[in-house]
C-alpha cells in the first residue's frame, strides 16, 4: 500500500471546523483515498472516500488536491463526539486487498 | 441489517489456554479481515479471508495463531497456548462481495482478550 503521512495530533475547539491533512505524494492513479476514525474503546468506522473529485457526506467532506498528492478531511462543526483517531488510507482500485492502518491523527476537541 | 458481530466482547484466559474469537460478518458480506490492537498502539492487519479461503495471512504470527471462515457460520480466530503478550483488542471487519478498493469496511466492536 502507498504511504500516507498525517500529523500525530491536533486540537480544535468545539463547534468550529476542523481540517485534518494527509500527504500521499506517492499515490498512484488507481488509488482511492479512504478515511476512517476510531473513537475510544470502539472499532474503526468509515468516514468518507474519494478518487479525484471532492466528496461530501453527512459526516464530513473530503477535499482532494488537484495533483492528488494530498487531501484534507473537513469536519464542518466539531463536537466532543468527534474526538477520535483519524486514519487516512490509500487503497488500489482493482485489487482485492486489505487495508493497512498507519498511526493516524489523534483529534482532541476542547469544550 | 445487523452490523458485524463479534463475541465474546471480553475474554479472559490463563497462560497456556486457548482463545477462540468469533466474528459474524454483515449479511451479504463474504470478505472478513482480522486486526489486532495492542494497548496504546495502532491497528495491525492479521489476516484476510473469503469463504473457505485464506487470501492474505501476512500479518499472522507464525505459530499459535490460525483463522478460518467456513462456508457456514462465523469466522474464527484461534490462539493456542496464549501468552501475556497476546493481550489486546481484536477487531474483525467485513466488506461486500466485490472486495474492491472503493468498498468500505465495516468493523465490529472488538474482543478484548486479557491473558492472566
Amino acid at each position: 500500500d502507498a504511504k500516507t503521512t498525517q500529523p500525530n495530533s491536533m486540537e480544535s475547539n468545539e463547534e468550529e471546523p476542523v481540517h485534518l491533512p494527509c500527504n500521499h505524494s506517492t499515490i498512484s492513479g488507481t488509488d482511492y483515498i479512504h478515511w476512517y476514525r476510531q473513537l475510544p474503546s470502539q472499532g474503526p468506522e468509515y468516514v468518507i472516500h474519494g478518487l479525484t473529485s471532492n466528496v461530501n457526506n453527512r459526516m464530513a467532506s473530503l477535499a482532494i488536491a488537484e495533483d492528488r498528492k494530498s487531501s484534507t478531511l473537513i469536519l464542518h462543526r466539531a463536537t466532543l463526539r468527534d474526538a477520535a483517531v483519524y486514519y487516512c488510507i490509500l487503497r488500489d482500485s482493482g485489487r482485492d486487498d486489505k487495508i493497512i492502518f498507519g498511526k493516524g491523527t489523534r483529534l482532541h476537541i476542547l469544550p | 441489517n445487523a452490523g458485524v458481530m463479534q463475541n465474546p466482547r471480553h475474554l479472559v484466559r490463563r497462560r497456556g489456554q486457548e482463545a477462540r474469537l468469533r466474528c459474524s460478518p454483515m449479511k451479504g458480506h463474504s470478505h472478513v479481515y482480522w486486526y489486532r490492537q495492542l494497548p496504546e498502539e495502532g491497528l495491525k492487519f492479521m489476516v484476510y479471508l473469503q469463504k473457505e479461503n485464506i487470501i492474505d495471512e501476512s500479518g499472522m504470527p507464525k505459530e499459535r495463531f490460525s483463522a478460518e471462515f467456513p462456508k457456514e457460520g462465523p469466522s474464527i480466530l484461534r490462539i493456542q497456548q496464549v501468552v501475556r503478550g497476546d493481550s489486546a483488542a481484536y477487531f474483525c471487519a467485513s466488506s461486500p462481495d466485490t472486495g474492491m478498493a472503493n468498498e468500505k469496511l465495516f468493523f465490529g466492536s472488538g474482543t478484548q482478550l486479557s491473558v492472566l
